[in-house]
């Protein structure tokens, strides 16, 4: 399957909102609520903002959300904060075949 | 603490075979509520799933690699092992080991190692 589809760059100044989006088809985004968001800073491993479409886990700012609609998930980062700067992926499941297809990765600037 | 370690040789001869092991600790790979598994990252790209194990012994292997992948897991050492035949250059990436939640958080990835770099040379 290929990767889901990102925009390679977002950005917004301290306290504003970016919302990235990541696209898939009706076989993974679409067909299952398994969706996942990472936020990588450089030379680090990958964390886990949110799951299942919406959901934080525990220790993850509120400020931090998910949601979808149809074969688009979205994350949202309100109040941005300087640490917010890293490059985010989602991921969705989709199928035994399939158990984490990536997106092409965000990079988000705070201005 | 739940941590992941990846171990294995960081330069392999292209043609060659890539292994790499995960040595968990903290935690038990034989729990019925995780998959473990192995993800990469191209220097300067994306993620990529290679593929995952559960305590059962189902392996599940991304379709792209599927012809080249071995994982296999040593429940008595607790640890896990990514076997990738006939390298090339492509396959330099920082390989990631990983858990992956199927019960809490399903289909999250919520550990993961500190990756490590394997490059494939000439």
């Amino acid at each position: 399957q290929s990767a889901l589809t990102q925009p390679p760059s977002a950005s917004g100044s301290p306290g504003q909102s970016v919302t990235i989006s990541c696209t898939g088809t009706s076989s993974n985004v679409g067909r299952y609520n398994f969706v996942s968001w990472y936020q990588q800073h450089p030379g680090k491993a990958p964390k886990l903002m949110i799951y299942e479409v919406s959901k934080r886990p525990s220790g993850v700012p509120d400020r931090f959300s998910g949601s979808k609609s149809g074969n688009t998930a979205s994350l949202t980062v309100s109040g941005l904060q300087a640490e917010d700067e890293a490059d985010y992926y989602c991921s969705s499941y989709a199928g035994t075949n399939n158990l984490g297809v990536f997106g092409t990765g965000t990079k988000v600037t705070v201005l | 603490q739940l941590q992941l370690q990846e171990s294995g040789p960081g330069l392999v001869k292209s043609s060659e075979t890539l292994s790499l092991t995960c040595t968990v600790s903290g935690g038990s790979i034989s729990s019925s509520s995780y998959y473990w598994g192995w993800i990469r990252q191209s220097p300067g790209k994306g993620l990529e799933w290679i593929g995952s194990i559960y305590f059962s012994g189902s392996i599940y292997y991304n379709p792209s690699l599927k012809s080249r992948v071995t994982i296999s897991a040593d429940m008595s050492k607790n640890h896990f092992s990514l076997k990738l035949s006939s390298v090339t250059a492509a396959d330099t990436a920082v390989y990631y080991c990983a858990r992956q939640d199927i019960v809490e958080m399903v289909y999250a990835t919520d550990y993961w190692g500190q990756g490590t770099l394997v490059t494939v040379s000439s």
